[in-house]
């Protein structure tokens, strides 16, 4: 089995602030995902990743930058954190299997902004 | 573009009832349909996952059969467990696209 890791747990920042959040996977998997999830709400997409140095704009990209470096990471950069986007964000991998794949999810970071 | 609704925003339920959350899906050709589960404080996990018409998914008591005609993946349990309280998520993810779309959510509520 592998594991998802998100990092932090709990994030929090000022309006307009830089912020940026990690995701490392171990199950060798070649697509990587972010998504943003508010309270009460579902999943949304705001970038995803199929190989090393890849992204692709999900629904969800305006204010967010991403960076896939390695295989194994994932970073999500938050431009200029605003209240409205309070919610947790999830990472998430899967096989390079096209849309058949199940993905699998790390724990979230919470996103607080003051 | 693929889009998924499922009908019901909350459930509540009594242990051992009977349960069905209804998923409805538009899609071109024949998507993969998926139900993942959510427990509260962790991310979703997947639960199963069905490719064509009729073919019927299953885990841990729970089941849906994709049905092409109705464009339907419904999630039913014969009976549930208060450890079953969680949010339930219908997806669909279509060949050549690495992206899944996923429904609004169901969150289910078991009274002991």
């Amino acid at each position: 089995g592998g594991i998802i890791t998100q990092t932090p747990k709990f994030l929090i920042g000022q309006e307009g602030q830089k912020l940026t959040l990690k995701c490392q996977q171990n199950f060798n998997h070649d697509t990587m995902y972010w998504y943003r999830q508010d309270s009460g709400k579902g999943l949304r997409l705001i970038y995803y990743s199929i190989t090393e140095n890849d992204l692709q704009k999900g629904d969800l990209s305006e204010g967010y930058d991403a960076s896939r470096e390695k295989k194994s990471s994932f970073s999500l950069t938050v431009t200029s954190a605003q209240k409205n986007e309070m919610a947790v964000f999830l990472c998430a991998s899967s096989p390079n299997w096209g849309g058949y794949a199940e993905q699998f999810f790390g724990p979230g970071t919470r996103l607080t902004v003051l | 573009g693929d889009s998924v609704t499922q009908t019901e925003g909350q459930v509540a339920l009594s242990e051992e009832d009977f349960l069905t959350i209804h998923c409805n899906y538009s899609a071109s050709g024949y998507p993969a349909l998926f139900w993942y589960v959510q427990y509260p404080g962790e991310g979703p996990q997947f639960l199963f996952r069905a490719s064509r018409d009729k073919e019927k998914g299953s885990s841990r008591g729970f089941e849906a059969t994709y049905n092409k005609e109705t464009t339907s993946f419904h999630l039913q349990k014969a009976s549930v467990q208060e450890s079953d309280s969680a949010v339930y998520y219908c997806a669909l993810g279509t060949g050549g696209n690495e992206k899944i779309t996923f429904g609004a959510g169901t969150k289910l509520t078991i009274k002991p």
